[in-house]
C-alpha cells in the first residue's frame, strides 16, 4: 500500500517569514496529493491539492510543488500570520484505484510574533 | 462546497455498550464515504471504505466486527462501535466523495468518543 512520509514533525517560524513543509511517497499509482489544515477538535481542512499532470499550482499565499519522479510534494506558506499556526497533513491517494487517502505524519506549525 | 455533518459531535459511554455515529452528506450524493479514526496527536488513519449498497471494505488491523459500517443511501452511512472499550476512545471522522470528481473527498466535523 502507500506510504506517506511528512517533515518536519515540528516547525516554528517568526511572522511574515516562509514555511515549507515537505512530504514523500511511496506507490508511484498516486494521482492526487492534497494538503489538510487542521485546528485542535475540527475537521480537516482543504487547503490546497495538486494532481499528477501539474508541477505546481499556487493559491494566494500557498503553493504546492510535485516532483513525481522523485515522489515528492511541498507545501509553501509565505508571509505566514499567526492564524496559520495548525497542524498541516498531506495525503496521497490513487484516483483511478479507491480513492483511499492515506496520510502524513503531520506538521505542527507555530506562527510567532 | 459540499458539507457533510457527522451526529453526535462528541459522545461518552460506559464500557460495554454500543455507539452509532451518523454522517450525513447534505448536498450532494456521496456513493463512497470513508470513516477514519485520530488519536490525539496523531494523524487520520483510514478505517473503512464504503459504498452505498455495498459492504463496507475494512483495512488491515480494524475488526470489522467491531466497527459495523452501514451505508444505506447516498447521503447516510453509519458507524457502530461495538462493546466499546477505553481503547477505543477516539476523533472518529467521516468523509464523503461524489461518483465523479477528481479524489476531493469532503470532510465531517468529528465525533469525540470517550469510553470510560
Amino acid at each position: 500500500g502507500e506510504n506517506v512520509e511528512q517533515h518536519p514533525s515540528t516547525l516554528s517560524v517568526q511572522e511574515g517569514d516562509s514555511a515549507v513543509i515537505k512530504c514523500t511517497y511511496s506507490d508511484s499509482a498516486s494521482n492526487y496529493f492534497p494538503w489538510y489544515k487542521q485546528e485542535l477538535g475540527k475537521r480537516p481542512q482543504l487547503i490546497i491539492d495538486i494532481r499528477s499532470n501539474v508541477g505546481e499550482k499556487k493559491d494566494q499565499r500557498i503553493a504546492v510543488t510535485l516532483n513525481k519522479t522523485a515522489k515528492h510534494f511541498s507545501l509553501h506558506i509565505t508571509e505566514t500570520q499567526p492564524e496559520d499556526s495548525a497542524v498541516y497533513f498531506c495525503a496521497a491517494s490513487n484516483t483511478g484505484g479507491g480513492n483511499k487517502l492515506t496520510f502524513g505524519t503531520g506538521t505542527q506549525l507555530k506562527v510567532e510574533l | 462546497g459540499a458539507v457533510v455533518s457527522q451526529h453526535p459531535s462528541r459522545v461518552i459511554c460506559k464500557s460495554g455498550t454500543s455507539v452509532k455515529i451518523e454522517c450525513r452528506s447534505l448536498d450532494f450524493q456521496a456513493t463512497t464515504m470513508f470513516w477514519y479514526r485520530q488519536f490525539p496527536k496523531q494523524s487520520l488513519m483510514l478505517m473503512a471504505t464504503s459504498n452505498e449498497g455495498s459492504k463496507a471494505t475494512y483495512e488491515q488491523g480494524v475488526e470489522k466486527d467491531k466497527f459495523l459500517i452501514n451505508h444505506a443511501s447516498l447521503t447516510l452511512s453509519t458507524l457502530t462501535v461495538t462493546s466499546a472499550h477505553p481503547e477505543d476512545s477516539s476523533f472518529y471522522i467521516c468523509s464523503g466523495k461524489t461518483s465523479g470528481g477528481g479524489g476531493e473527498q469532503f470532510f465531517g466535523p468529528g465525533t469525540r468518543l470517550t469510553v470510560l
